[in-house]
């Protein structure tokens, strides 16, 4: 079945430092894939989208590319700041039905 | 727009009784899920709802669990006798119907945290 595998965290940055966090799946076809985030206290929330290969989400500097080849999504960002603490997680939802299926999430921390 | 609510927001509970969780979604979100992570793992599904009917129901752990979305509005996740491992945070989300809706984003709310002693 339609899985998401995104890397383990925590995952512990300074102000202004280069983000990566890995996203691969695995599905047939084309699915959809997203980024959503989850503030502290907060439910989740959409960061970025893409629907088709080679798309580029992007949202509040973030930014994810779908490769269809590699089967990655992963999601960047030049440049973090504190207020991006929280927990980022991959999903995927198929062409062929409504669910969508997340991964473990990562939680990053940004020290100032 | 009044986001998606989830009532309550905690609940502690022993083993054996039972609990009911609501969700009440955005007005006019006919797709209505429930979601469940336990233990900083990944977020899992458990059913969706079209309007009043359950469109996808496979998540589901076992019999304990019954959800329900009487007149299509607000849902509940009722677990009857809970057990230890229905510790978690319980998720509810909502997104239109549209018709594209596989690339439509969910609407999440806030959770519920429930745990099992």
């Amino acid at each position: 079945g339609d899985s998401v595998t995104q890397m383990e965290g925590p995952v512990t940055l300074s102000e202004e430092a280069f983000l990566t966090i890995n996203c691969t799946y695995t599905a047939t076809g084309y699915p959809s894939l997203f980024w959503y985030v989850q503030y502290p206290g907060e439910g989740l929330q959409l960061l970025l989208k893409a629907t088709k290969a080679d798309d580029k989400g992007s949202n509040k500097g973030f930014e994810a590319t779908y490769r269809k080849e590699t089967t990655s999504f992963h999601l960047e960002k030049g440049s973090v700041q504190v207020s991006d603490s929280a927990v980022y997680f991959c999903a995927l939802r198929g062409t062929g039905g409504f669910k969508t299926i997340f991964g473990a999430g990562t939680r990053l921390f940004v020290k100032a | 727009e009044a986001g998606v609510t989830q009532f309550p927001s905690h609940s502690v509970i022993e083993k054996g009784q039972t609990v009911t969780l609501r969700c009440d979604p955005i007005s006019g979100h006919d797709n209505l899920y429930w979601y469940r992570r336990v233990m900083g793992k990944e977020i899992k599904f458990l059913l969706h709802f079209v309007k009043e009917s359950k469109q996808d129901e496979s998540g589901m752990p076992n019999n304990r669990f019954l959800a329900e979305r009487t007149g299509g509005t607000y849902s509940t996740l009722k677990v009857q006798p809970a057990e230890l491992e229905d510790s978690g945070v319980y998720f509810c989300a909502s997104s239109p119907w549209t018709g594209s809706s596989y690339n439509s984003p969910l609407h999440f709310g806030n959770g519920t945290r429930l745990t099992v002693t």
